[in-house]
């Protein structure tokens, strides 16, 4: 079964870091490109970023409204995606999601809420 | 960016009803768009990728058409469990893009 997994939300003050984690399993992680979704409360979805597989050099895209900010990475001996997001503001608060959002694509996590406020 | 400008953005309907979603891009995007469907307070699931093509398990009833700048999403006769949001996302230029969603309502 296809699944993934998002972790390491939480609380976190403007301006602070944290690290989102998603584990996946049930297919062969590394042929897939992997994205980051987030939803803000009330709101639609957006598209956070991308990183691709290895034969594509594991290139990353962002949104623009996350670029600079937010780094993605993978480990593809563990299967998992990551989320490095730096100089947190309070427009991030929303829950986040990982799937492949291309033609291959995946199923998507329940999410993990990361919430930005003092 | 590639603007995704979808409509309705909501729609009331009965079951049993025919209903039609759709999603024009600002550029084209050749047929490089999924269609997904949320539920409160679940994650999104994709039923429909490249413009046309049904996710495995999907009902028949929902189906995709489109290419380039126009993109609609069927359902062919409405079940109680269609009752939820539908989003349309272009995967074919950077920065990714969704509309804005369609809440699906009973009426």
């Amino acid at each position: 079964e296809v699944q993934v997994v998002e972790s390491g939300g939480g609380l976190v003050q403007p301006g602070g870091s944290l690290r989102l984690s998603c584990a996946a399993s049930g297919f062969t992680f590394s042929d897939h490109f992997m994205d980051w979704v987030r939803q803000a409360p009330g709101r639609g979805l957006e598209w956070v970023g991308r990183i691709t597989n290895k034969p594509y050099s594991y290139t990353t895209s962002y949104a623009t409204s996350v670029k600079g900010r937010f780094t993605i990475s993978r480990d593809d001996s563990r299967s998992s995606l990551y989320l490095q997001m730096n100089s947190l503001k309070t427009e991030d608060t929303a829950v986040y999601y990982c799937a492949d959002v291309g033609t291959k694509g995946t199923s998507w996590g329940q999410g993990t809420l990361v919430t930005v406020s003092s | 960016d590639i603007q995704m400008t979808q409509s309705p953005s909501s729609l009331s309907a009965s079951v049993g009803d025919r209903v039609t979603i759709t999603c024009r891009a600002s550029q084209g995007i050749r047929n490089d768009l999924g269609w997904y469907q949320q539920k409160p307070g679940k994650a999104p699931e994709r039923l429909i990728y490249a413009a046309s093509t049904l996710e495995s398990g999907v009902p028949s009833r929902f189906s995709g058409s489109g290419s380039g700048t126009e993109f609609t999403l069927t359902i062919s006769s409405l079940q109680p469990g269609d009752f939820a949001t539908y989003y349309c996302l272009q995967y074919n230029t950077y920065p990714f893009t969704f509309g804005q969603g369609t809440k699906l309502e009973i009426k």
